[in-house]
C-alpha cells in the first residue's frame, strides 16, 4: 500500500514571496490533515479535511495561510506571503478515522530567509 | 487548551540500558499514541492506547497508559542504535475517529553503539 506523498520536500524562499505545498494521502482515507512542525517542537495541527470539507482550522493563520482539498482527495496548503517565522516542516497525514490512527508523509522542509 | 509534558527532552544512552520517557497531562484523553519520527520522515505509529491502566507490548517496548488516562510511558528494553530517534505522544480528547490531536514536543533518545 502506497503511503502519504508530498511535495516538493524541501522549499527555500525569501520572506513575502509565496510557496505552495502538495499532499496525496492514502488510497480511501477520508480526513486530511495539515501539520506544522517547528524545529524542536511536535506537530501543531493547522487544518483537518474530512473529504472535501474543512472540519478543524481553528489554527491556521487564515491571513496568510491557505488550504484546499478539491474532490476529496489531494490537498494542497498555501502560504502567502511568507513569514520568516513559517520556517517548518509542514506535515500531511490521512486516517480512515477509526481511533484517530494516522499516517504522516515525510514533509516538506520550508526555510524563509 | 490541552498540553502534553514529555520528559525527558534529551535522553543519551549506551547500548544494553533501559530507559523510560514520560507523557503528562493535566486533561483526561479518550485515546493517547505514541509516534517515532526520524530525521527527514514524518511520525510513524507506535502504538496507540485507549483505556486507563492499559499496558501494551511491542517488542522491546513496553507502553502504558494511566488509570485516570492523563498520563503514560514508553519503556525500552536493552535499547538498541536502531531506536535512535524523536519519540512524540499524542493526545485526543473527543470520541475516538477524526479528533484533532495535540502532540507533545517529543523525547529525543540518542542510543550508542
Amino acid at each position: 500500500e502506497a503511503g502519504v506523498a508530498q511535495s516538493p520536500r524541501y522549499k527555500i524562499i525569501e520572506k513575502r514571496q509565496s510557496v505552495a505545498f502538495w499532499c496525496n494521502p492514502i488510497s480511501g482515507h477520508a480526513t486530511l490533515y495539515w501539520y506544522q512542525q517547528i524545529l524542536g517542537q511536535g506537530p501543531k495541527l493547522l487544518i483537518q479535511f474530512q473529504n472535501n470539507g474543512v472540519v478543524d482550522d481553528s489554527q491556521l493563520p487564515k491571513d496568510r495561510f491557505s488550504a484546499e482539498r478539491l474532490k476529496g482527495v489531494d490537498s494542497t496548503l498555501k502560504i502567502q506571503p511568507a513569514k520568516l517565522e513559517d520556517s517548518a516542516v509542514y506535515l500531511c497525514a490521512s486516517s480512515l478515522g477509526r481511533d484517530n490512527e494516522q499516517f504522516f508523509g515525510p514533509g516538506t522542509r520550508l526555510t524563509v530567509l | 487548551t490541552q498540553l502534553l509534558e514529555q520528559s525527558p527532552q534529551f535522553l543519551s544512552i549506551q547500548e544494553g540500558e533501559n530507559l523510560t520517557v514520560y507523557c503528562n497531562s493535566s486533561s483526561v484523553f479518550s485515546s493517547l499514541q505514541w509516534y517515532r519520527q526520524e530525521p527527514g520522515e514524518g511520525p510513524v505509529l507506535l502504538v496507540t492506547v485507549v483505556t486507563g491502566g492499559e499496558v501494551k507490548k511491542l517488542k522491546r517496548l513496553t507502553f502504558q497508559f494511566g488509570d485516570a488516562r492523563k498520563d503514560s510511558s514508553l519503556h525500552i528494553t536493552a535499547a538498541q542504535p536502531g531506536d535512535t530517534g524523536l519519540y512524540l505522544c499524542a493526545g485526543s480528547e473527543g470520541p475516538s475517529g477524526n479528533t484533532p490531536l495535540v502532540f507533545g514536543k517529543g523525547t529525543r533518545l540518542s542510543v550508542i553503539a
